[in-house]
């Protein structure tokens, strides 16, 4: 079985300062790791995922997380966040692709 | 590419009235598709797992006969929610995705309220 810890359930940052999401995962199998955005009132977007290879993997609009095995970790971090970033983030993780498990997600609340 | 679209995105009905959310894949084929319940401030709870032309998959807990899943064609898989109550009141998400390891896609989910 699966399971994925985001301790942090809102995050809030001054606009242009960095960011840093938390997230942990268990699992005793090899999994799949993404990040998930959703803004308000809307289905999920895809932000970024790790699959094998390099552990840090980038999305086109700023955002990075890196694999961290030893710690089970796939925290989702960006330099510089901007308003439009306001968004809740999800964490999951999938064994096959089908089976999505998500954490509960942290709203990041940007600050002007 | 990969677009999923939900419809509707709202909807108000009063209590023991069925509604039918359909989830839609517009420009790929999709054999399989799942539907996820969303309470506020929490995360997605996968309700059950549709293939194309075969029955769907429900997760524990959910009551098949309540929560009616047809998966039609490869692009069209449709959720009923049957004698609908306030408590069935949730955002609905539904996804889609190709054959094989390919990440689900999702549409702007089901805002439903029941009077």
């Amino acid at each position: 079985a699966q399971s994925v810890t985001q301790l942090d359930s809102q995050v809030p940052v001054f606009e242009e300062a960095p960011v840093e999401l938390r997230c942990n995962y268990s699992s005793s199998v090899s999994v799949y790791l993404f990040w998930y955005v959703q803004y308000p009132n809307q289905g999920l977007q895809l932000l970024l995922k790790y699959l094998s290879g390099s552990t840090l993997v980038k999305s086109i609009n700023g955002f990075e997380a890196e694999f961290n095995k030893s710690q089970t970790s796939f925290h989702l971090r960006k330099p510089s966040v901007h308003i439009s970033d306001t968004a809740e983030y999800f964490c999951a993780v999938s064994p096959d692709y089908d089976k999505i498990i998500f954490g509960k997600g942290t709203r990041l609340h940007i600050l002007p | 590419g990969a677009v999923v679209s939900q419809h509707p995105s709202r909807v108000i009905c009063k209590s023991g009235t069925s509604v039918k959310i359909e989830c839609r894949s517009l420009d790929f084929q999709a054999t399989t598709m799942f539907w996820y319940r969303q309470f506020p401030k929490q995360s997605l709870m996968l309700m059950a797992t549709s293939n194309e032309g075969s029955k769907a998959t429900y997760e524990q807990g959910v009551e098949k006969d309540k929560f009616l899943i047809n998966h039609a064609s490869l692009t069209l898989s449709t959720l009923t929610v049957t004698s609908a109550h306030p408590e069935d009141s949730s955002f609905y998400i539904c996804s889609a995705k190709k054959p094989g390891a390919q990440p689900q896609h999702f549409g702007d989910g089901t805002r439903l309220s029941i009077l």
